[in-house]
């Protein structure tokens, strides 16, 4: 059964960039690799998605090597409001072409002036 | 789109008593989702549903907790009997299956207080 793991923290200061890293074997083959951000009092968000190599968005930038054994979220330049509690999410395989989602425990990222 | 609705907003409930959590994703999806988030545990998976299906509730607590998807906008979790440890904040999302699933919207959420 596939498992993730992250960082429970991380701390920064304004305009540094901020890697995030997340480790999971055994995930399925053909799954995505998919990161959500969270604010208090809000559901998650979704940030960026990918399969392998790097992915960039105008949010983030996402890094998978060969092996998919992790992936690693990359903020650029962060700000106050990146403060946030950040997760990694895979899937597993079920029965058919339906996946059993993991999710992380999540990396809480607080941003300082 | 008004994104995905959940109701209520806030419950207030004792012990015992049977507590009905709503959801409506969006339109069009067909990937179904309820969470339940604690300070102690996190951000737990429940329950999912596809095209109205369950397809994983390996993440349903116990027998008190039961989901229904009866169609493609509207889906249910229920508790009976609630227990204060059950006190938490649930989230429904919602998704669309094109290369993946993995993009969720997810919904405000229901604060659930069990007295």
């Amino acid at each position: 059964l596939a498992k993730t793991t992250q960082p429970i923290s991380m701390d920064s200061y304004e305009g540094q960039e901020v890697n995030i890293t997340c480790s999971h074997n055994n995930i399925a083959t053909n799954d995505y690799i998919t990161w959500y951000q969270q604010f208090p009092s809000q559901g998650p968000r979704f940030i960026i998605q990918g399969y392998k190599t790097k992915v960039t968005n105008e949010v983030a930038s996402l890094f998978i090597p060969a092996d998919r054994k992790s992936s690693t979220l990359s903020l650029p330049r962060v700000s106050l409001s990146d403060t946030a509690v950040y997760y990694c999410l895979v899937g597993d395989s079920l029965a058919g072409n339906n996946r059993k989602l993991i999710w992380g425990l999540g990396t809480s990222l607080a941003v300082n002036p | 789109d008004a994104g995905v609705i959940q109701s209520p907003r806030h419950e207030v409930t004792e012990m015992g008593q049977e507590v009905t959590l709503r959801c409506k994703p969006i339109s069009g999806h067909d990937y179904l989702f309820w969470y339940r988030q604690t300070m102690m545990r996190g951000l737990e998976l429940l329950i999912y549903f596809n095209n109205n299906v369950p397809i994983d509730d390996s993440g349903m607590p116990e027998d008190r907790f039961s989901a229904k998807m009866p169609n493609a906008s509207f889906s249910t979790l229920k508790i009976q009997p609630s227990e204060p440890r059950d006190s938490a904040v649930y989230f429904c999302a919602s998704s669309l299956y094109r290369d993946s699933y993995n993009e969720q919207f997810f919904g405000p959420g229901t604060r659930l207080t069990v007295l």
